[in-house]
Order: structure tokens, then C-alpha cells, then sequence
């Protein structure tokens, strides 16, 4: 079992839904962060967060520290938000917020106008 | 514009060949890394360097060699001794070590 699993791996939308990814991990952490990789291969980093919500325009990412679990929303979601999503954790910075950091897999976010 | 460039964007080398993949940073970030990227799989670090002359293996060092000579440069070359090479290469940073990492555009190396 992956020490990062995020669901689902592949996710088709049409143009104005509202999307969920979900993240969960197996250790306790600090924070986690939700990164973007556009289909030419760049990585975004959209949020790091260790408690509550976050809002940047139409992302939403919020996290459960205790659940070990968090999620990426995105509101209203546009043929441009097709990418490639993932979680990242620091599985061993010993309760800070930074260290080594632990990739889910990815889950392919493509939303047809 | 601060960023991270990465070149070439598409690399092609023969079984055999050692071949050296570029990094550099304007970012003035004392940390750098590399990861290497397979279809379905998380990113897996390389080599991370905390600051100049100094770097360490990551998960899947084998194969891999680094410098550090200067702040702004983190090259990582992919020796005859990689059993798998052929990859999607990320080359990433951040002001001090595993604090937010910026990430460079990539490098696809496919060795035939």
C-alpha cells in the first residue's frame, strides 16, 4: 500500500462541475501540499496547508490532520484546470511542517467544454 | 523573471551513453533536488543538495551522479549504470532545504 493514496487516478469532467480529488496518508504530518502538472510536464504548487481551508480563486483544498485525509475542490471547472494533481506529504519530518517529501501517484483531472 | 530552466526540454541518447541533464535557478535558493517521474508513479527523488558543495542520495541515487559548484546550477547525470533511464526528469528548489519547492519544466529523456 503506497504511503500516499490519492483517489480517484482519472477523473472526466464537463465544463461547470464542481470536482473533488481526495488525498489520504498513512503517518501523521504537519502539512501537506497540493501541486498542479501541466500536460507539458511543469509542476505548480497550489497550496500548502497544515489545518482547516484554503481558497485561491476557484481551488479549495482542505485538510483533516487527525482523519489523515485532505481534498482538492475546484468550483466551476473550466477545460484549462486539465492536469495532473498531486498530494505530497513529509511522512518523516518528525511533526514540523517540512521534510523529505512523499508523492501520491497523480490523478488526471481532464474536463471537456 | 525568477524561475527554474531546465534544458533540453527532449533528450535522446543511445544504451550506453552517459548524458548530463541541466538545472539552473535564479531564485537565489540554497536548496535544490531532483526527481524523476514514471507513468503512474509518484515522483521519487534523486539527489537533493542543501547548499553549494554539498548534496545527498535520495531514494533512488543508483546510477545517478551530481555537482554542486555553484548556487545557481545542480546538473544531474544519468550514467550507463541506470538500468532504466528513460524518464521525465524534474529539477526543483527552495530557499532552504524542504522548505516550498519550486519546480523547473522537465526534462523527457528517452534513451534507445
Amino acid at each position: 500500500k503506497n504511503e500516499v493514496e490519492q483517489s480517484p487516478q482519472n477523473l472526466t469532467a464537463q465544463e461547470g462541475e464542481f470536482i473533488t480529488i481526495n488525498c489520504s496518508y498513512s503517518v501523521g504530518i504537519s502539512a501537506l501540499h497540493w501541486l498542479q502538472q501541466h500536460p507539458g510536464g511543469g509542476i505548480v504548487s497550489l497550496f500548502m496547508l497544515s489545518s482547516g481551508k484554503k481558497k485561491h480563486g476557484r481551488l479549495i483544498a482542505t485538510i483533516n490532520i487527525q482523519e489523515k485525509h485532505s481534498s482538492l475542490h475546484i468550483t466551476a471547472s473550466h477545460p484549462r484546470d486539465s492536469a495532473v494533481y498531486i498530494c505530497a506529504v513529509p511522512l518523516n519530518a518528525g511533526g514540523t511542517s517540512y521534510g523529505k517529501l512523499t508523492f501520491g501517484q497523480g490523478t488526471i483531472l481532464t474536463v471537456h467544454p | 523573471d525568477g524561475g527554474i530552466t531546465q534544458s533540453p526540454k527532449y533528450l535522446f541518447r543511445k544504451e550506453g551513453q552517459n548524458v548530463t541533464l541541466s538545472c539552473e535557478q535564479n531564485l537565489n535558493h540554497d536548496a535544490m533536488y531532483w526527481y524523476r517521474q514514471d507513468p503512474g508513479q509518484g515522483l521519487r527523488l534523486i539527489y537533493y543538495s542543501q547548499i553549494v558543495n554539498d548534496f545527498q542520495k535520495g531514494d533512488i541515487a543508483e546510477g545517478y551522479s551530481v555537482s554542486r559548484e555553484k548556487k545557481e546550477s545542480f546538473p544531474l547525470t544519468v550514467t550507463s549504470a541506470q538500468k532504466n533511464p528513460t524518464a521525465f526528469y524534474l529539477c526543483a528548489s527552495s530557499s532552504v532545504l524542504y522548505n516550498e519547492q519550486f519546480f523547473g519544466p522537465g526534462t523527457r529523456l528517452t534513451v534507445l
